[in-house]
Order: C-alpha cells, then structure tokens, then sequence
C-alpha cells in the first residue's frame, strides 16, 4: 500500500536554530516527491520538489531537501531558521505518469521560538 | 501573474444541502484537482479534471462531483452535506502535459456543515 508518513507531529525550534523535518514514503515505484508549506488558514506553497538527478534539492526561503533512495526518505531541512518559518509543513509523494494525485503525509507542525 | 482563484473563502451550509465550489487554474495551466483537507489533517485527492472530463478518483462517494469548463475552470460540487464534509476544500491546477511544473494550490474555501 502507498502512503507518506511524517514521524514528528510537532517541532519546536528555536529562531536560528537547524531544522530537519523526516518524510518516509512506501511506493510501488520511484514516486515524485514534494515538500509544501502552508500558513494557517492558508493554501499550499510548494517549498521544492524532486523528479530525478541530483538527490540534494534546493528550494525556495532556504530550504533544501535530500532523496535517499535506500530510505525511502525525503527529508527536509534548514540551516537557520527564521520566525516567519513556523507552519505547517507536508511531504507528498506522485506518480511519474501523466495524471498524478499527490498523497500527503499528515504534517508536521513547527513552531518557532525566539 | 495571477496563481489559483477559488471562491468563495468561506461558507456555512446547513446538514443536507447542497454547496458548489468554485476554482479558476494559473494562467497557462489546464488541469485542476481537488483535495479535502480536514482539521490536523494532510490534504486528500478527491478528482481530477482534465479537457471536460474527470481523469482519475479519490476514494470518495458520489456525493462528490465535478466539472470542469472549456476556460479550465473548474467546480466542486457536494450533495447532502454531512458534518463531516467540514473541511478546507483545495484546487491545485497543472499542466496536464507536462507534469514536471508541479501543483500550484490555491488558498483554499472553508466549508462548514452545521
């Protein structure tokens, strides 16, 4: 069976701090991966994505991520973090075919302490 | 460049109605899919549209239907509200060619079923 899981419900980090947010996948074959961050009462924003190649991504607000094949894990990370960064963070997992549906994992809740 | 419309922001239905939803895709893009994202919850595939026609289905009743228009546009429509219908209700709209531009997501509509 597919599914996403995100091991941490919350996240508690101090402003400056490193960040690291895990995503673990089960998929019947390489998925695309993607990484989203949503503010309360917000929609998605899409923080990066991975397709193929280089296994480190690097995405938007400073973020990146690194694929590991043998872990079926996509896990996110920040080196120092900001106050704007507390939110809601989702790992999805899609299919390399044309009409994909992403699968979500169920969040990651961070906050950000001064 | 305006990203994913959805209106409208937030709604108040009544156990039993009815309610339509509303999404209008990113400029350029032709594909829109819904998702249903309930409280402390990740984001789940309801459909997909793509030229007129529903591509691919979530594991959700009949109660769930939509449409999409020749502009791409698309509605969401639910029949028979239930109180677990309450949720934000997201469209993310792509490219229905060319999957490596990823989903951009609206900000969602707020339905609550009292």
């Amino acid at each position: 069976a597919q599914s996403v899981t995100q091991p941490d419900i919350h996240i508690t980090v101090s402003e400056g701090a490193s960040l690291e947010l895990r995503c673990n996948y089960s998929y019947g074959a390489t998925p695309y991966l993607f990484w989203y961050v949503q503010s309360p009462g917000q929609g998605l924003q899409l923080l990066l994505k991975y397709f193929s190649g280089d296994t480190l991504v690097q995405g938007i607000k400073g973020f990146e991520a690194e694929f590991k094949r043998s872990q079926s894990s996509f896990n996110l990370r920040k080196p120092s973090v900001h106050w704007s960064d507390a939110a809601e963070y989702f790992c999805a997992v899609g299919p390399m075919i044309r009409w994909g549906k992403l699968q979500f994992g169920a969040g990651t809740q961070v906050v950000v302490t001064p | 460049d305006a990203g994913v419309t959805q209106s409208p922001t937030h709604l108040i239905k009544t156990r039993g109605q009815q309610v339509t939803l509303r999404c209008s895709p990113k400029s350029g893009h032709d594909t829109v899919s819904w998702y249903q994202q309930a409280l402390g919850q990740g984001p789940q595939f309801i459909f997909q549209y793509y030229e007129e026609e529903e591509r691919q289905r979530g594991n959700f009743p009949d109660r769930f239907s939509g449409h999409q228009f020749p502009n791409y546009s698309s509605e969401l429509n639910v029949n028979a509200l239930l109180l677990g219908d309450s949720a934000l209700y997201l469209c993310a709209s792509s490219r229905g060619i060319d999957f490596n531009y990823g989903y951009t997501f609206g900000s969602g509509t707020r339905l609550t079923v009292v």
